[in-house]
């Protein structure tokens, strides 16, 4: 399969810092990037939906003021989560597909951990 | 609202044993479906996907799947300790777009016992 890449891997910033997390498709051109947040012992959440070239699409109750997408190029989109606090601790996954994957398949990165004192 | 329901387990089996994993959709709307192993402080990986009823094999794994019933599952045959894991259940709403949302359930986990 197809490989995506997440940097870091992990962060660990103070409250009320920004913090920038890339997500890298190194073998295809992802028109699509997904975003998720997974909680300990949850499931993932998805948080928002991005196209190449265009604004992201935010799931309902996910602050966009707060998780800005940006999605410039077809190999990399960033999540930025700005005034980070404790409560926004948690493994953030991307996800990246394309009309010409098979099935549609989302290819996961390998996540980063966000702890924020 | 779109819900994927799963036994949360733990499901516990020997090794060797058929370990056997449950997913039900709220969302009649769905047409895809995803099984995706998730290890501890890892990212998911996609083990198999179905879209059209009946079973589907892939080496050890066999997803099973039943639109009536808004059903399915996952068997794992002669179960081995690096199967023990969580097993994600995902539905899509729609086979033909790359901009389709997954919904994932909470995830089943899922131990085998040397």
């Amino acid at each position: 399969g197809a490989v995506v890449s997440q940097h870091p891997s992990w962060v660990i910033c103070k409250s009320g810092t920004s913090v920038k997390i890339e997500c890298r498709s190194l073998d295809f051109q992802a028109t699509t990037m997904f975003w998720y947040r997974q909680f300990p012992k949850q499931s993932l959440m998805l948080m928002a939906t991005s196209n190449e070239g265009s604004k992201a699409t935010y799931e309902q109750g996910v602050e966009k003021d707060k998780f800005l997408i940006n999605h410039a190029s077809l190999t990399l989109s960033t999540l930025t989560v700005t005034s980070a606090h404790p409560e926004d601790s948690s493994f953030y996954i991307c996800s990246a597909t394309s009309r010409q994957v098979i099935d549609n398949e989302q290819f996961f990165g390998p996540g980063t951990r966000l702890t924020v004192l | 609202q779109k819900e994927v329901e799963q036994n949360s387990g733990p499901l516990s089996v020997p090794e060797g044993a058929i370990a056997s994993l449950n997913c039900t959709y709220s969302d009649r709307v769905s047409q895809s479906f995803f099984w995706y192993r998730q290890y501890s402080g890892k990212s998911p990986e996609l083990i198999m996907s179905i879209y059209s009823n009946g079973d589907k094999e892939d080496g050890r794994f066999t997803a099973q799947l039943n639109k009536a019933s808004q059903y399915v599952s996952l068997l794992i045959r002669d179960s081995q300790p690096s199967d023990s894991a969580t097993y994600l259940c995902a539905a899509q709403p729609y086979s033909g777009g790359s901009n389709y949302k997954l919904t994932f359930g909470k995830g089943t986990l899922l131990t085998v016992n040397p």
